[in-house]
């Protein structure tokens, strides 16, 4: 049983560049979220989802898409970097009526 | 809106001591309130929840919890710290929706380091 699965674990972009995340999980989970980490920042929602097809934006969506074809899939994509976009980011999911997520492990993005 | 604020970006303790995270919310409606710990390069994994069944919550590796509705606390504590909590801890919160997204707002986190 695998969980969250992340990739890449490390990126590197250059401004303007576009790229996607990916972030998978094997438990059937229903809702699904990306946040992102900054120092002293706590984590920030960016999109969740609560099933297939159905998305909405969180706190700080700007600069982000997402979409959720499949209930195991849900990548994050940054349309043009920016060094604002430097940061962690942990896709987690949990399954509805049970609280608590479960998190990846993370991707380490830079833009440079 | 929903926040969370955690005393202290930073706590050390001795091994062996007393280990004493805390956390205050605010919320409108009694909450859910969670804590999460993170190691150096992992992911978050979830410690303890408060869901209303009962106002001492116990976790994973002897960490508890008690809700305090008076005092809007949620503050997490271990008897006898051990090296191995050397991490970052975030309180969390949450709406008692049933049947609607939990959109969970973490807190700043606390780095907790374990002096031998």
């Amino acid at each position: 049983n695998a969980g969250v699965t992340q990739t890449p674990k490390f990126q590197v972009l250059k401004t303007g560049q576009s790229m996607t995340l990916q972030c998978a999980q094997d438990m059937n989970h229903e809702y699904m979220s990306w946040y992102r980490q900054d120092p002293g920042m706590g984590l920030r929602l960016i999109h969740y989802s609560v099933g297939a097809g159905i998305t909405d934006q969180g706190e700080v969506p700007n600069g982000y898409n997402v979409s959720r074809s499949t209930t195991e899939d849900f990548p994050l994509r940054l349309l043009s970097a920016a060094p604002s976009q430097t940061s962690v980011y942990f896709c987690a999911s949990s399954r509805a009526g049970v609280r608590g997520y479960t998190f990846g492990s993370g991707t380490r993005l830079t833009v440079v | 809106a929903q926040s969370v604020t955690q005393l202290g970006s930073h706590v050390s303790v001795s091994e062996g001591a007393l280990v004493l995270l805390r956390c205050n919310y605010s919320s409108s409606v009694p909450p859910y309130l969670f804590w999460y710990v993170q190691y150096p390069n992992q992911g978050l994994q979830l410690l303890l929840k408060y869901t209303s069944a009962a106002t001492l919550v116990k976790g994973i590796n002897g960490f508890e919890a008690e809700f305090k509705k008076s005092e809007t606390s949620f503050h997490l504590t271990k008897p006898s710290a051990h090296m191995s909590d050397a991490a970052e801890y975030f309180c969390a919160v949450s709406d008692q929706g049933e049947t609607s997204y939990d959109k969970v707002i973490f807190g700043p986190g606390t780095s907790l380091s374990v002096i031998p």
